[in-house]
This record gives C-alpha cells, sequence and structure tokens, in this order.
C-alpha cells in the first residue's frame, strides 16, 4: 500500500514569494495535518484538516493557510517567505474518525527561503 | 518551559548495548504516547504507541509510561546499526479542538557503531 506522499520533495524560493506544499494521504485516510520541523528541533503542528474542514490550527502566522480536498488530499500555502521558513514541511495523515488516531507521516518537502 | 522535553544527544553506544531514550513533559492531559524513528531526511516513521501508563513490548523495543513523574522512556535491546537514527517522543490529549494535534521532543540523535 502507498504511503503518505508529498511533492515536491525539495524546494528553493527567495523571501517575499509564495509557496504551495501537497500531500496525498494513505488511501481510506480523511485527516491530514502539517508539522513544520526545523533542522535540529522536532516537528511543530501547523494545521489539521479532516473532511475539508479545519479541526486545529498552531502558533503560526494568518501567512500559513491550507485546504482539504474531496479525495482528502491537501495544500499547504505559505505567503511573503521569511528566511526562517526553511524547514522540512512534513504531512501526516491518520483514519480521523473514533477519537485519538495515530498519525503517519510522508517524506517530507525540503523547503530552502534564500 | 516547553511542553516536551527530550535530551538531544547525540548517543554512541556500540552494537548490542540496550540504549535507553527518554521524554519528560509537563501538561497532565497527555494520555498518548509515541515514539517515531526518523532517519536522515526523511519523514519519522510510528515506531510504538502506548495509552496512559504501562509498559508495551515490541521485539527489541519497549516503551514505559509514568504518567505520575511525566516520564516515558523506550529502551531499545541488541542494538543495531541499522537504529541509527534520531527517535522522536510525540504525545497528544486527544481531546477536542487539539485532537489531533501531536508535541514532539526536539529528537535523541543515536548512532550504534559495529
Amino acid at each position: 500500500d502507498a504511503g503518505v506522499t508529498q511533492s515536491p520533495t525539495h524546494l528553493i524560493k527567495t523571501r517575499g514569494q509564495h509557496v504551495t506544499l501537497r500531500c496525498s494521504p494513505i488511501s481510506g485516510h480523511k485527516s491530514v495535518s502539517w508539522y513544520q520541523q526545523v533542522l535540529g528541533q522536532g516537528p511543530q503542528f501547523i494545521f489539521q484538516y479532516y473532511e475539508k474542514e479545519e479541526r486545529g490550527r498552531g502558533n503560526f502566522p494568518d501567512r500559513f493557510s491550507a485546504r482539504q480536498f474531496p479525495n482528502y488530499s491537501s495544500e499547504l500555502n505559505v505567503n511573503a517567505l521569511l528566511l526562517g521558513d526553511s524547514a522540512l514541511y512534513l504531512c501526516a495523515s491518520s483514519l480521523g474518525t473514533g477519537g485519538f488516531q495515530t498519525q503517519y507521516f510522508g517524506p517530507g518537502t525540503r523547503l530552502l527561503v534564500l | 518551559q516547553k511542553e516536551v522535553e527530550q535530551d538531544p544527544g547525540p548517543l554512541s553506544v556500540p552494537e548490542g548495548a540496550i540504549v535507553s531514550l527518554n521524554c519528560t513533559y509537563s501538561n497532565s492531559a497527555f494520555q498518548y504516547f509515541m515514539w517515531y524513528r526518523q532517519y536522515s531526511r526523511k519523514g519519522p516513521e510510528l515506531l510504538m504507541y502506548t495509552y496512559s501508563s504501562g509498559n508495551k513490548e515490541d521485539g527489541r523495543f519497549t516503551a514505559q509510561v509514568d504518567k505520575s513523574s511525566k516520564y516515558i522512556s523506550l529502551f531499545i535491546r541488541d542494538s543495531q546499526p541499522s537504529d541509527s537514527a534520531t527517535y522522536l517522543c510525540a504525545m497528544s490529549d486527544g481531546r477536542g479542538s487539539t485532537l489531533g494535534r501531536l508535541y514532539f521532543g526536539r529528537g535523541t540523535q543515536l548512532t550504534v557503531w559495529p
């Protein structure tokens, strides 16, 4: 079975630009979460979506936004990029129902902002 | 004070050693405890998942949770060079609006040398 997939794998942008990252969850999973992992740190929660609705939001500025599509795939958008946005962006999927669900991570998109 | 504290290491052990990895936390509402393994430049891979206090064993891996001390551990027996990775603890309160949010430690970098 295919796991969580993310695209692109790597991305280089300059300050002020906009970026869109994409994620496809495990088949049958309806919830997608996004995390930011800065080098040497653990992942930090950005968003969670379930059935196209935002279920949770972490402590990130409004420059970060996301959405989920009818096929449960998701996009993370970041506007007005800053140098500090350079990180590994991880997508995780879970079943999304029945209380707490374990999350399975994709390989991530490595973003470098110059 | 961060909600989850984890010694970043690095930790270097010979093949066959018993490895002990630990995290402490401050939020008494955490009920779900996970260990993820992350190889260099990859996404985190779920190793163990424990609910509430107690022990859980899976092959060479044992997870322990002591909620009274707000302390969790992962033990690796007969460590192998292939265990060389960063180990991340993660936890959740599994409630309401924070249902899908995982709180991570910064990870412990482990090297097992032959």
